[in-house]
């Protein structure tokens, strides 16, 4: 059974800080997408990663798919209070098309 | 906007109900998938109708059926409804059959099921 593991779970800063949220497999997968999701409302991809120690940059957001393509991480740099909301990995599964979901970050950013 | 609908947006029910759930993909997208959100399980994969037909299978219950019609949408019916049915379901979407080159798949809003 393929499942991913996401740290941490809960997260609150303040305005200007960094973070990275991880997110840890013991299996393979062919590629890895980050979503974001605010209350009351569905996923929203922000990224996908292909190749392993695939690095992808959007705006302030650092996206990193480790070498042996199992886990990944998201780093935010300078967080503002509009990063807030429910942070999700997922990987291509090994059965036609869905997606295996981590858990999820809650990440609150504070003024 | 992710591109794909819907309806309803809320819905509150009784146990032992029957409900029928409405999602229209992209246009274009072939893939149709059905993930239910509780607050102790995540995002749980479904099921998977690719063109019509249904081509992969999640922990889905016996009491959970869903179909894709000819023109693409697709609907989740959910039967003899518990309390624990109680969720988000959001359906979502792709052009191929494995979810796009990147796997990549498009959301819907949700619908929000409550069962009292």
């Amino acid at each position: 059974t393929q499942l991913l593991e996401q740290s941490p779970q809960f997260l609150s800063i303040q305005e200007g800080e960094n973070l990275t949220v991880y997110c840890n497999s013991s299996s393979v997968f062919s590629s890895l997408q980050w979503y974001r999701q605010e209350p009351g409302e569905g996923p929203v991809l922000l990224v996908t990663v292909v190749t392993g120690g695939e690095v992808k940059k959007l705006k302030r957001l650092t996206f990193q798919f480790g070498d042996a393509r199992k886990d990944s991480s998201l780093h935010i740099t300078a967080a503002q209070p509009g990063d807030t909301g429910l942070y999700l990995c997922a990987g291509a599964g090994n059965q036609g098309g869905k997606l295996i979901f981590g858990q999820g970050t809650e990440l609150s950013v504070k003024p | 906007d992710s591109g794909v609908t819907q309806t309803p947006k809320h819905l509150i029910t009784a146990t032992g109900q029957r409900v029928t759930l409405r999602c229209s993909p992209r246009s274009g997208d072939l893939s149709v998938y059905w993930y239910q959100q509780s607050l102790d399980q995540g995002l749980q994969f479904l099921i998977q109708y690719y063109n019509g037909e249904e081509r992969a299978k999640g922990n889905i219950l016996e009491r959970f059926s869903a179909q894709q019609f000819p023109d693409l949408h697709s609907e989740l019916n959910l039967s003899s409804l518990e309390l624990g049915d109680s969720a988000l379901y959001f359906c979502a979407s792709s052009l191929s059959l494995s979810g796009g080159f990147y796997n990549e798949q498009f959301f819907g809003p949700g619908t929000r099921l409550t069962v009292l």
